[in-house]
């Protein structure tokens, strides 16, 4: 069964850091392109990033230069490090899967909640 | 960027009612990488919907999507009291995935 587990939430003040981390288990993690997609309260979800199984790594526009998406296959870990951290990044971060090759994303975390404020 | 939008924000309709929403993508979505999720409060997102057409597995099949161009159309057949969630579409086409804002369908 896959299993992802997203940890490393919580109350950071603005312009701090935090670090999540998201456990895979039930399938070959290094094989697979992850993903981070965040849902702000009450609002809709919205793609952060992306790395492939060579750590090849693509961000969406409010995050790149302040995030960071890395992997540790012999782990099975997804890391996301985020700097510079803003009110707006305030979210529920989401870690997920596809279901395979040109498919969606078809399995995901119960998200961790990052909330940026002083 | 392909930017997705969803109409209506909000549905209003009675278990038992049909249900149409609406997803317009602001160019051509590579080889129909549409999909389709229903979110309920304090949960992750489910798919429903793939390849603008296919069900995941599990999904009822009183769940049905459907595209023309740019335009894509999730149909839900007949309600039931389950099915009130957010919906969200979703392109998968190009290398900047993006989600449209979602719609309610909610009680009435």
């Amino acid at each position: 069964e896959v299993q992802l587990v997203e940890s490393g939430g919580g109350l950071v003040q603005p312009g701090g850091s935090l670090r999540l981390s998201c456990a895979a288990s039930g399938f070959t993690f290094s094989t697979y392109w992850m993903h981070w997609v965040r849902q702000a309260p009450g609002k809709g979800l919205v793609w952060v990033s992306r790395i492939d199984g060579d750590g090849n790594t693509i961000y969406a526009d409010s995050v790149k230069g302040r995030f960071t998406i890395s992997r540790d296959n012999a782990k099975n870990t997804l890391y996301l490090q985020m700097s510079s951290l803003r009110a707006e990044d305030t979210a529920v971060y989401y870690c997920a899967r596809v279901i395979k090759a040109g498919l969606p994303l078809g399995y995901w975390g119960q998200g961790t909640l990052v909330t940026v404020s002083s | 960027e392909i930017v997705l939008t969803q109409s209506p924000d909000t549905l209003s309709l009675s278990p038992g009612e049909r249900a149409s929403l609406s997803c317009r993508a602001s160019q051509s979505v590579s080889s129909n990488y549409l999909a389709w999720y229903q979110q309920k409060p304090g949960q992750a997102p489910r798919l429903l919907i793939y390849g603008a057409s296919s069900r995941a597995t599990g999904i009822p099949d009183r769940f049905s999507g459907s595209e023309s161009g740019t335009d894509f159309t999730l149909t839900i057949s007949r309600l039931e009291l389950e099915d009130f969630a957010v919906y969200y579409c979703h392109q998968y086409g190009s290398s900047l995935i993006t989600f449209g804002q979602g719609t309610r369908l909610e009680s009435k």
